[in-house]
């Protein structure tokens, strides 16, 4: 089985501040992990994934994330956010071996002026 | 190349109509899947399709029935509505061979009176 959590479902944050969106993970087998970036009204776009290699993989948008697998998270962070930044974030897992993702709640970036 | 594409974009129903939601994608991939997204809940699977013919139970499979219909179409139909049943639907499709990586539709964002 596998489960994501995501600690804060709403983050305020000011313009140009740096930001970090929390991503914890279960599962019984080696994964796949991906932050999704979905804007007000519309899909969700792939913002990064994880598959292997390096731990630290870099997205559009400027926003980074990194696997730590002793920690099991993936953490997505950008050093300076801009108000066109603001939508919700969802971290995801794909479980190898099993047909499917698993999102977590969703982080709600608020950026203000 | 549109991609994934979703009809309709909105639906009003009153509790106990049918209706059935449409998704193509042109991409020619092999799998295709519906989810539901509710606030605070993130996405739930309800059913995927793993190739044309195939279908299985995702999450929430219930009062949902889907149709793959060919390698293009994946529809979900709702057979009688319920309030419980408002949400937003997306339809996604991963490249084939690489099931982690989904596309998105634009979603279908359905209210049962």
């Amino acid at each position: 089985a596998q489960s994501v959590t995501q600690l804060d479902s709403q983050v305020p944050v000011f313009e140009e501040a740096p930001v970090e969106l929390r991503c914890n993970y279960s599962s019984s087998v080696s994964v796949y992990l991906f932050w999704y970036v979905q804007y007000p009204n519309q899909g969700l776009q792939l913002l990064l994934k994880y598959l292997s290699g390096s731990t630290l993989v870099k997205g559009i948008n400027g926003f980074e994330a990194e696997f730590n697998k002793s920690q099991t998270s993936f953490h997505l962070r950008k050093p300076s956010v801009h108000i066109s930044d603001t939508a919700e974030y969802f971290c995801a897992v794909f479980g190898t071996g099993f047909q499917k993702l698993v999102f977590g709640t969703g982080t709600r970036l608020l950026v203000s002026p | 190349n549109a991609g994934v594409t979703q009809t309709p974009k909105f639906q009003v129903l009153k509790t106990g109509q049918s209706m059935t939601l449409q998704c193509a994608q042109d991409m020619n991939h092999n799998s295709m899947y519906w989810y539901r997204q509710d606030p605070g809940m993130g996405l739930r699977l309800i059913y995927y399709s793993a190739s044309e013919g195939t279908t299985d139970k995702g999450e929430v499979p219930n009062g949902y029935n889907v149709s793959r219909l060919n390698k293009r179409e994946f529809s979900l139909r709702l057979e009688s509505a319920a309030p419980s049943q408002t949400s937003v639907y997306f339809c996604a499709s991963p490249r084939t061979g690489m099931k982690e990586t989904q596309y998105f539709g634009p979603g279908t964002r359905l209210l049962v009176l």
